[in-house]
């Protein structure tokens, strides 16, 4: 099945403490994304990548970083989360910038 | 600043009528648009695009209009059924970018 998987899906750590949500696609597409969705704020993009090794801020990167090494996989890693990225996150990959994303089911990331 | 916007947070409609849901984008280089749902608990999910070149596409119960002179995108959904009951963004992508940027959403409430 043609799918985006995201683990965890819920995931409560502390303030500091280092943190990588995965992300991986099966459908051998180029584009891959980053969003995080918060009340009254609606979907905000924070990284996206183009291709292998090619990745760039969206709109709200502070206190994020991202790596593609290989096609599949899109990580999110959070170095050193604060209370204020608790939220929902949402991986999403694409064939192309002019094809719609296939969104992951969500994580749900707590700070305390 | 880049930002797509829809008009009504909220939508109520009875089962069997017509819905229309209405967003308006600013960002003039924008040349793809999508609709997504999402439903409680759910990533958003794929409806409908349209691409800058066209004023119109069909899909299954669901129509999508494109106004480029007044920066503004629809969609319509015939004969609104439960099932349709969900938040619906709009989204664009600026050319030759891996952006996709969300509007707000509308929460579409049918009442049987």
């Amino acid at each position: 099945e043609a799918q985006v998987t995201q683990n965890p899906r819920y995931l409560i750590t502390v303030t500091g403490k280092k943190l990588t949500v995965t992300c991986s696609q099966n459908m051998n597409h180029e584009y891959m994304s980053w969003y995080r969705q918060d009340p009254g704020l609606g979907l905000r993009q924070i990284y996206y990548s183009m291709n292998v090794e090619v990745t760039d801020k969206g709109d709200v990167p502070e206190g994020y970083k991202v790596s593609r090494k290989e096609k599949r996989n899109f990580p999110l890693i959070l170095e050193s989360p604060s209370p204020n990225q608790t939220s929902l996150y949402f991986c999403a990959s694409s064939h192309r910038e002019d094809y719609g994303y296939t969104f992951g089911s969500g994580t749900r990331l707590t700070v305390v | 600043g880049e930002n797509v916007g829809l008009h009504l947070p909220t939508l109520s409609v009875q089962e069997g009528d017509n819905s229309i849901i209405n967003c308006a984008y600013s960002n003039s280089a924008s040349d793809y648009f999508i609709w997504y749902k999402q439903e409680s608990g759910k990533g958003p999910q794929f409806i409908i695009d349209i691409r800058s070149n066209m004023d119109k596409r069909q899909g299954q119960r669901v129509t999508v209009l494109l106004n480029k002179t007044v920066k503004h995108l629809s969609l319509q959904i015939a004969a609104t059924q439960p099932g349709d009951s969900a938040v619906y963004f709009c989204a664009e992508t600026p050319s030759n970018t891996g952006k996709l940027i969300f509007g707000q959403g509308t929460t579409l409430q049918v009442k049987p």
